[in-house]
């Protein structure tokens, strides 16, 4: 079955460092992946999207890159801020005529002052 | 842009009550609309995909005689939970498609329910 793994514990890092997340995925062959911020209580924002073709994509502090080989994408936020702390989901889709997406459990961001 | 409403943002109800949550599309048309559930630190789960005009197509092991979804116009979609009870209590989530767009567009989320059943 497919399944979109990330990591579920909490990423803790100082402000002004670079915060990277990760997005592992098995048994599906996405045509593109999406990233969004979800703060707790909200619905999820849209951040970023890569296709299948494209190795990586920048806007402003943020930058994601996709390995179709590796099945992973990378999700980094560049001089972190407190602001920036949220949960942070990837979501894979474009697989077949489906607009849907399968999202993952999404990872935890804490960027301390 | 592409604001997506959902009304209302919590519920807290007894047992057996019925209750509708509504999603609109503020600023554009959306010909596909989206109804997630989630978990407290779980992933967005799919339910429903609700088409302008048409019956919606539910997810494996979605009743939908208990989530019934109806998408009568191109910027409102409802989910009425049917006899609610406790185990339906969660958070509820809707997103729109903007009509005309490529596949690989995002989707524009609401702010979500928390439906809370007594």
């Amino acid at each position: 079955s497919q399944k979109i793994e990330q990591n579920s514990e909490a990423l803790n890092i100082q402000e002004g460092k670079t915060a990277t997340l990760t997005c592992n995925y098995t048994n599906y062959s996405p045509a593109y992946l999406q990233w969004y911020r979800q703060d707790p209580g909200r619905g999820p924002v849209f951040l970023l999207l890569i296709r299948e073709n494209e190795k990586e994509k920048r806007k402003e502090r943020l930058k994601v890159t996709f390995d179709t080989t590796l099945k992973q994408s990378l999700f980094h936020i560049t001089a972190s801020q407190p602001a920036d702390s949220a949960t942070y989901l990837c979501a894979l889709g474009g697989q077949g005529s489906s607009y849907k997406l399968i999202f993952g459990s999404g990872t935890r961001l804490l960027v301390r002052p | 842009g592409a604001v997506v409403s959902q009304h209302p943002s919590r519920v807290i109800c007894k047992s057996g009550t019925s209750v509708k949550i509504e999603c609109r599309s503020l600023d554009f048309q959306a010909t596909t609309m989206f109804w997630y559930r989630q978990f407290p630190k779980k992933s967005l789960m799919l339910m429903a995909t609700s088409n302008e005009g048409s019956k919606a197509t539910y997810e494996q092991g979605v009743e939908k005689d208990k989530f019934l979804i109806n998408h009568a116009s191109l910027t409102l979609s409802t989910l009425t939970v049917t006899s609610a009870h406790p185990e339906d209590s969660s958070f509820y989530i809707c997103s729109a498609r903007e009509r005309g767009v490529w596949g690989n567009q995002p989707q524009h989320f609401g702010d979500g329910t928390r439906l809370s059943i007594l």
